[in-house]
């Protein structure tokens, strides 16, 4: 199994519907979680993290965390075309030490008019 | 503005040739990585640095290279070794600690053998 698990897609959506991504863990330790949006072409940016059970809102953007079921979800609203991207998950190793981030291969999102 | 800096933006390699990508940060991040994505895939990790003058090897470090002489400044060395280099190479930093932080990307080098 491996470590961060995210379903390839393409994940396509309708202007203007929910958009949701999703992304399991498997280390029960895990306490961050962070979500990229990669444009096609370009480096990743950070759009959310969280890491306390429930949701967290930023804008257009709900992540929500569930660490016993270990899942972790991007939810994007009233979804754009500009939305359309790459969203990798990316979950640090639990024990410490080093900040090494383990990323998910990532969900390609494609939101048509 | 702060940021990381990553050049050149396109580099092409010749067969048996070593080709050397800078990474350059002025965030004030004590951590860098360098990692290699191919096209449809996930990123995959090269090396890491924690604090200058150390560095550790990541999962696909083999054929590469690096050094962290100044906490600004993490190159990549891509060495004649590594037999299939084509890729896209991004350098990432971050602050350390207790905790976990989101890393800042460069733009990437896009690396081409010819």
């Amino acid at each position: 199994q491996k470590e961060v698990e995210q379903n390839s897609g393409p994940l396509s959506v309708p202007e203007g519907a929910i958009a949701s991504l999703n992304c399991t863990y498997s280390d029960r330790g895990s306490q961050s979680f962070f979500w990229y949006r990669q444009y096609s072409g370009k480096s990743p940016e950070l759009i959310m993290f969280i890491y306390s059970n429930g949701d967290k809102e930023d804008g257009r953007f709900t992540a929500q965390l569930n660490k016993a079921s270990q899942y972790v979800s991007l939810l994007i609203r009233d979804s754009q075309p500009s939305d359309s991207a790459t969203y990798l998950c990316a979950v640090p190793p639990p024990k410490g030490g080093y900040n090494k981030l383990i990323f998910g291969a990532g969900t390609r999102l494609a939101v048509h008019p | 503005d702060g940021g990381i800096t990553q050049s050149p933006k396109y580099l092409f390699r010749k067969e048996g040739q070593n080709v050397t990508l800078s990474c350059e940060q002025n965030l004030n991040h004590d951590a860098m990585y360098w990692y290699r994505q191919d096209p449809g895939q996930g990123l995959r990790l090269i090396y890491y640095s924690q604090i200058v003058n150390d560095f550790q090897k990541g999962d696909i470090a083999e054929g590469y290279s690096v050094s962290r002489e100044k906490k600004e400044s993490f190159p990549l060395t891509v060495t004649s070794a590594q037999k299939n280099p084509t890729a896209f190479y991004l350098c990432a930093s971050s602050s350390t600690g207790q905790g976990a932080y989101g890393y800042t990307f460069g733009s990437g080098t896009r690396l081409t053998v010819v």
